[in-house]
């Protein structure tokens, strides 16, 4: 099926630190996502994307967070200053179009926060 | 979005078909029910969908209960690839587009 992929697979980084998150969706996908999973508990959604605009984010997704599109590119999620507490996996989806279409799920990026 | 309710495991043997119930008894009428699965170390995986009519394609059958206040996601024949943490969520439509995941279901597989 359709595939979502993520760069980079991990990523290490010391608190402070600025880091981003690369999502290279579905090509002809025109809304994405981003989940944050903590090692043991429950995804929980973040943000999503569309047209250069955040639609819709949760309380999770803290000033210190940023997504944009440049271009068509990747889809990014920027974490500027990182703290302990973003050490999570994140995974980036896609969909054809809102609501009912299916989201599909890249592998995730770990991102540890030292 | 209205809630779920799955247990909290399952265990099962290759080959056996496996019912994965689902209770969402404040279900509103325009809002679908969705599984998705997740494996260990992957993302989650769009499995089915369904609104109020029974549905079926490569990897499972949903059943919808005619009040639509139950759901049951039939998988046919299960192999160890099968096992995974199973999640039935509810979505409106012409809502909000994010995944709401609770803790699922996780499925064990033995061979």
């Amino acid at each position: 099926g359709p595939k979502v992929l993520q760069i980079p697979s991990h990523q290490i980084i010391d608190m402070g630190q600025m880091v981003t998150l690369n999502c290279d969706p579905v090509s002809n996908h025109l809304y994405f996502y981003w989940y944050k999973q903590i090692l043991g508990q429950q995804m929980e959604f973040l943000v999503n994307f569309y047209n250069g605009k955040v639609m819709e984010k949760s309380k999770l997704f803290k000033d210190q967070f940023s997504v944009e599109r440049p271009d068509g590119s990747y889809f990014t999620l920027k974490i500027q200053p990182t703290a302990l507490e973003d050490s999570a996996v994140y995974f980036c989806a896609s969909s054809l179009d809102w609501g009912g279409y299916e989201q599909y799920f890249g592998p995730g990026t770990r991102l540890t926060v030292l | 979005d209205a809630k779920t309710t799955q247990p909290d495991s399952m265990e099962s043997t290759e080959g056996e078909t496996v019912h994965l119930p689902c209770s969402h008894a404040t279900i509103s009428g325009n809002e679908y029910i969705y599984w998705y699965r997740q494996v260990p170390l992957q993302g989650p995986e769009y499995v089915t969908h369904g609104l109020q009519q029974n549905t079926t394609n490569s990897m499972a059958f949903l059943a919808i209960a005619s009040d639509r206040k139950s759901s049951t996601l039939i998988l046919p024949h299960v192999s160890l690839r099968d096992a995974a943490v199973y999640h039935c969520i509810l979505r409106d439509q012409g809502g909000s587009a994010k995944l709401i995941f609770g803790e699922g279901t996780k499925l064990t597989v033995s061979s």
